[in-house]
C-alpha cells in the first residue's frame, strides 16, 4: 500500500489553464505539506495543513490554493498557470513521536506548463 | 531564516569508492535529516540527527552531526550503483517545516 500518493504523476498543460493535483495519505497523520522542487532541484515548502487547517503559507502566489477536505487529503489547485510554475510538486505527511519528527513524501507530480 | 548549503552539488565516483557529502547550516541545527531522491520518485528518509557529535549508520551509509551542530556529513562506503540519486539534507525550520539544501547529485560509474 502506498503511504503518500499523488495524482497525476505527470501533468502537461498550456499557460493560463487551471489545474489540480491531489494528495492522499493513509498513515493517519494530522499534518500534510506541499513542496515545490524547481529545475535546479531546490526543494521549498509551500503550504502545511494540520487537521484541515492551514498552518504554513510560504509567500506563495494567490493562484495557488490548497484545499484539505479531510486530514487524509491535501489537494493543490493552481489558477492561470504560468511558465514558471513548471516544477515537480511533492506532497508529504508528518509523523511525530518517538522523540523526533519524520516527513513521508509522495512520488511527486511533474508539472510542465507550455 | 535558516539556510543549508550542500557540497559538492554533483559527484561522480567509481563503483566501490568511498564518498562524502557535506551539509552546512547558517544556524544551529536542532534536527538534521538526510533524504535520498531517485529520478521520478519521492524522497526516501535515510537518517535523522539531533545531538552534537551524533553518528548513525545504516548499511553502508553513515551520517554525522558535528559538536557545534552546524555541519553534517553523509559518508558512503564502497559505493554501489544503487546509491546513485540526489541526496538532500533538511533541517527543521520551525513550525514542523523542513528547509532543504540544494541537493547533491551522485552518479556511480561501473
Amino acid at each position: 500500500d502506498t503511504a503518500v500518493s499523488q495524482t497525476p504523476k505527470y501533468l502537461v498543460t498550456q499557460m493560463g489553464n487551471d489545474k489540480s493535483i491531489k494528495c492522499e495519505q493513509n498513515l493517519g497523520h494530522d499534518t500534510m505539506y506541499w513542496y515545490k522542487q524547481d529545475s535546479k532541484k531546490f526543494l521549498k515548502i509551500m503550504f502545511s495543513y494540520n487537521n484541515k487547517e492551514l498552518i504554513i503559507n510560504e509567500t506563495v502566489p494567490n493562484r495557488f490554493s490548497p484545499k484539505s477536505p479531510d486530514k487524509a487529503h491535501l489537494n493543490l489547485h493552481i489558477n492561470s498557470l504560468e511558465l514558471g510554475d513548471s516544477a515537480v510538486y511533492f506532497c508529504a505527511s508528518l509523523y511525530t513521536g518517538g522523540g523526533y519528527d519524520e516527513q513521508f513524501f509522495g512520488p511527486g507530480t511533474r508539472l510542465t506548463v507550455l | 531564516s535558516q539556510e543549508l548549503e550542500q557540497s559538492p552539488q554533483s559527484l561522480i565516483v567509481q563503483e566501490g569508492k568511498n564518498l562524502t557529502i557535506n551539509c552546512t547550516s547558517s544556524k544551529t541545527l536542532y534536527g538534521l535529516y538526510w533524504y535520498k531522491q531517485k529520478y521520478g520518485e519521492g524522497l526516501i528518509f535515510l537518517m535523522m540527527l539531533q545531538k552534537g557529535g551524533e553518528e548513525k549508520s545504516h548499511e553502508k551509509i553513515t551520517a554525522k552531526l558535528d559538536e557545534k551542530k552546524q555541519q553534517s556529513s553523509l559518508h558512503i562506503t564502497a559505493s554501489q550503483p544503487s546509491h546513485a540519486g540526489i541526496y538532500l539534507c533538511g533541517a527543521t525550520g520551525g513550525a514542523q517545516k523542513l528547509v532543504f539544501g540544494q541537493g547533491t547529485r551522485l552518479t556511480i560509474n561501473p
